[in-house]
């Protein structure tokens, strides 16, 4: 079975230049988060979604960052305009459903940095 | 504010050898507390889930103990191998809540 898929995997900008970030889930799971880690720190969740409803955007950044989840399957994260604090590993991870108990797979990541 | 320290922040150590990791948690109402491992440039992967009634739960050759009295954690990692050079994290889910705190992780650097 594959797993979380990212692309791209490794993304270089300018600051005030957007960037977009690409999430395949695991087949049949309907929670969908992403989460930025800064190096050393643990993951902090930016967004879940459930099916292709937003249910948490509280950590979002709303005037730089949007998401969006069409179909309830694939997600992107957009950044625009870029910051240098911007600069983070992006995960997104995907669980059957949204409980304290149900395991979050984690894709790979895209490491994004901001010149 | 629900907190998940871990400790050490890092440690070195001989293939073959032993060590184990540390992990405090404020998180309450408590449901479950994960250990998960992220080798460099990889997404967090789990190694262990316990409960409040379970105290250690294995995983080959990595061991989680629970106290959720003092709410405290440990890994243990037997024998240590060159594949065990990870940065390990402690998760920890709000019984009432989706939501994970997430350590800061401990960076575990095995050399030959």
């Amino acid at each position: 079975e594959a797993g979380v898929v990212q692309s791209p995997r490794y993304k270089i900008i300018e600051k005030k230049q957007p960037v977009a970030f690409w999430c395949n889930p695991i087949s049949g799971h309907n929670t969908l988060y992403w989460y930025r880690q800064n190096l050393g720190q643990g993951p902090e969740l930016l967004i879940r979604y459930e099916n292709e409803e937003a249910v948490d955007d509280s950590q979002l950044p709303k005037d730089r960052f949007s998401a969006e989840r069409l179909k309830g399957v694939d997600s992107t994260l957009k950044i625009q305009p870029a910051e240098l604090g911007d600069s983070a590993v992006y995960l997104c991870a995907s669980s059957l459903a949204g409980g304290p108990s149900d395991t979050q797979y984690f894709g790979p990541g895209t490491r994004l940095t901001v010149l | 504010k629900n907190q998940v320290e871990q400790s050490p922040q890092s440690l070195i150590i001989l293939e073959g050898k032993n060590c184990t990791l540390q992990c405090n948690y404020t998180v309450s109402p408590f449901s479950n507390l994960r250990w998960y491992k992220q080798d460099t440039g990889r997404g967090p992967v789990s190694l262990t889930i316990m409960t409040f009634s379970e105290n250690t739960k294995s995983n080959g050759r990595y061991t989680a103990t629970l106290d959720a009295d003092t709410k405290q954690s440990s890994l243990h990692i037997t024998a240590s191998q060159l594949s065990d050079s990870a940065s390990y994290i402690c998760v920890v889910s709000d019984h009432n809540d989706y939501k994970l705190s997430f350590g800061a992780g401990t960076t575990v650097t095995v050399r030959a």
